[in-house]
């Protein structure tokens, strides 16, 4: 039983194209996040939620806009890929915002 | 803001080697610390952690105390193994709704 589930695990898509990711917990955490990771394994957080609230949004561009029907859920949308979206996606939760996260499987994006 | 720091480079040792990877940090008030580990392919998985000064956290042979006077949270193993090969990340969370995130130190242990 998967704690933190994103789906997909691999999308390709051409410049241009909007595309969404999602995320699940089972955890009953009340705290999720979406990190970006680049090729040299930086990662680098871009939002953080708690209860369906946004609690942080790190300078990412209004191309990204994530949105949280249920704390349960946080899915991530990108319109009008660009080249330099390409990365690996990874959601996680935490009971707090203090807590250790635990980490989906992570989405590779390559925008073409 | 929170940031933290760890060895540049990768590491590469023999099977049975010690492994040290070294992590300081910077935060205010009293953060959380942790080990992250990512294997190829794959998510990170938490490795161990410690929430206050002088806490040791170990898992699956690795070790790493919380030093608050020289903001440290070195991780250790005293003999690695093939599958330890991995990349290894030190992170903090000062209770900000965020964890703060080394730039990583990619493992290889040869047989």
């Amino acid at each position: 039983d998967t704690a933190v589930s994103q789906t997909p695990k691999y999308l390709v898509t051409q410049m241009g194209n909007d595309k969404s990711i999602k995320c699940e917990q089972n955890l009953g955490h009340d705290t999720m996040y979406w990190y970006k990771q680049d090729s040299k394994k930086f990662l680098k957080i871009m939002f953080s939620y708690n209860n369906k609230e946004l609690i942080i949004n790190e300078t990412v561009p209004n191309r990204f806009s994530p949105k949280s029907p249920d704390k349960a859920h946080l899915n991530l949308h990108i319109n009008s890929l660009e080249l330099g979206d390409s990365a690996v996606y990874f959601c996680a939760s935490s009971q707090d915002g203090r807590s250790e996260a635990f980490f989906g499987q992570g989405t590779r994006l390559t925008v073409v | 803001g929170d940031s933290v720091t760890q060895m540049e480079g990768p590491v590469t040792l023999s099977e049975e080697a010690f492994l040290t990877i070294n992590c300081t940090y910077t935060a205010t008030g009293y953060p959380s610390l942790f080990w992250y580990v990512q294997y190829p392919g794959e998510g990170l998985q938490l490795l161990l952690k410690a929430t206050k000064a002088d806490d040791k956290g170990s898992n699956k042979g690795f070790e790493a105390t919380y030093r608050k006077e020289t903001t440290s949270f070195h991780l250790e193993k005293g003999s690695v193994q093939v599958s330890d090969s991995a990349v290894y990340f030190c992170a903090l969370s000062s209770g900000n709704n965020r964890l703060a995130f080394g730039k990583g130190n990619q493992v290889v242990v040869i047989p």
